[in-house]
């Protein structure tokens, strides 16, 4: 298995534009994490679905935030309006259910920069 | 709220000598994870811990849980330079289903 999968790997963006992150989890994960690292804050989680079902979003900063899982092998996170503090590494990340351990898998990230 | 705390944050070591790196949590949890994060790159599982008293070794790393004490300890054998990068330590609360809540992270620097 490839692993999972982030596009872009970097991103380069001005203040008031969208950007939009994608995720391809492992083939056959049930659950799909998104987080966001920054010096600052530290590693944090921003959204997780269990079957395409978004279960807890309370780590979404604010309403500029977006994310979808159209199908279990998709996810998106948008930002709308992008503002310079969103600049950060974005992390995609999935994991069989909690049976099993939920041993979580990450992508290799996206560089987002907002100039 | 649960918290994670990670002791040291930094720690620069030389090689050949041991050390720990400890991982305290505030609240009840039975699940603990251990991630290594180089530079510029992802994070990479290292260990999966899922009961109390469970203990697993890899190479010159050793994880170790007490869920009573609520603290986990990462122990370094015989550091050598490879084993420089950020060790996090990730708790997932019992009742917060598959939520992962991390540790500041503690950065590792083996000097030759």
């Amino acid at each position: 298995d490839a692993g999972v999968i982030q596009s872009p790997r970097h991103e380069v963006t001005e203040m008031g534009q969208e950007v939009t992150l994608r995720c391809k989890p492992i083939s056959g994960h049930d659950y799909l994490f998104w987080y966001r690292q920054t010096m600052m804050r530290g590693l944090e989680l921003l959204i997780y679905f269990n079957n395409n079902v978004p279960i807890d979003d309370s780590g979404m900063p604010e309403d500029r935030f977006s994310a979808k899982m159209p199908n279990a092998s998709f996810s998106t996170l948008k930002i709308q309006p992008s503002e310079p503090r969103d600049s950060a590494v974005y992390f995609c990340a999935s994991s069989f259910g909690t049976s099993l351990g939920d041993e979580q898998f990450f992508g290799p990230g996206t560089r987002l920069t907002v100039l | 709220e649960l918290k994670v705390e990670q002791n040291p944050l930094f720690l620069s070591m030389q090689e050949g000598k041991n050390y720990t790196i400890y991982c305290n949590y505030s609240t009840t949890s039975d699940r603990l994870y251990w991630y290594r994060q180089d530079p510029g790159k992802s994070l990479e599982s290292l260990f999966v811990l899922l009961s109390n008293g469970a203990v697993k070794q890899e190479g010159r790393l050793m994880a170790s849980l007490d869920t009573k004490a609520r603290l986990s300890t990462l122990h370094i054998t015989a550091a050598v330079h490879d084993l420089s990068a950020t060790y996090f330590c990730a708790v997932v609360r019992e009742t917060s289903g598959s939520r992962l809540t991390f540790g500041e992270g503690t950065q590792l620097t083996v000097n030759p």
